[in-house]
């Protein structure tokens, strides 16, 4: 299993503002996954990336994969209250980073 | 579909206690995962099965952990004897394409060992 390296630990952006949150790897990515987690729930699939610089966007998220499938990006436009919580990426699901704790202030 | 159910929701017991977590998989998914997650070691894979046979187990941490799948739509993770530091919130997850699409996972049940 890989280590997957997120940045920044925690994020505490306004209402209205964007974020980017970023997730890495020393090793190839064979699929990449991004999570939503709220308290007291599990983690909830937003998205796969497999192909190196496929760009997949979902409402206000856009994820990008890197061309060398080594990194990966998750932004989000406009960030709302319902945006907090904490954002994970995983690798085939067998080992996940630690993750991004984003908070939107009304 | 309900999606992927685990029981219960919280567990409060004392150390020295068996405890036995359960899950029940989505329908038509051929993979169920165990995992374990704390504020300090993040979300940790414990063991994975298809088509109810473990394939890797690498993650239990000690002899004290066991896990099975009878059947296709239930599983166990027991704990036995339970120890203070086994206290955390454990997830069932399932999928049909194995690992590289990504899971749904089930609501978690919150273990506090005393």
């Amino acid at each position: 299993t890989q280590l997957l390296e997120q940045s920044p630990q925690f994020l505490s952006i306004q209402e209205g503002e964007n974020l980017t949150v970023y997730c890495n790897s020393s090793s190839v990515f064979s699929s990449l996954q991004w999570y939503r987690q709220e308290p007291g729930e599990g983690p909830v699939l937003l998205v796969t990336v497999v192909t190196g610089g496929e760009v997949k966007k979902l409402k206000r998220l856009t994820f990008q994969f890197g061309d060398a499938r080594k990194d990966s990006s998750l932004h989000i436009t406009a960030a709302q209250p319902g945006d907090t919580g904490l954002y994970l990426c995983a690798e085939g699901g067998l080992s996940f980073g630690a993750g991004t704790t984003v908070t939107v202030r009304a | 579909d309900a999606g992927v159910i685990q029981s219960p929701r919280h567990e409060v017991t004392e150390m020295g206690q068996e405890v036995t977590l359960r899950c029940k998989p989505i329908s038509g998914h051929d993979y169920l995962f165990w995992y374990r997650q704390t504020m300090m070691r993040g979300l940790e894979l414990l063991i994975y099965f298809n088509n109810n046979v473990p394939i890797d187990d690498s993650g239990m941490p000690e002899d004290r952990f066991s896990a099975k799948m009878p059947n296709a739509s239930f599983s166990t993770l027991k704990i036995q004897p339970s120890e203070p530091r086994d206290s955390a919130v454990y997830f069932c997850a399932s999928s049909f394409w194995g690992s590289f699409y990504g899971y749904t996972f089930g609501s978690g049940t919150r273990l506090t060992v005393v």
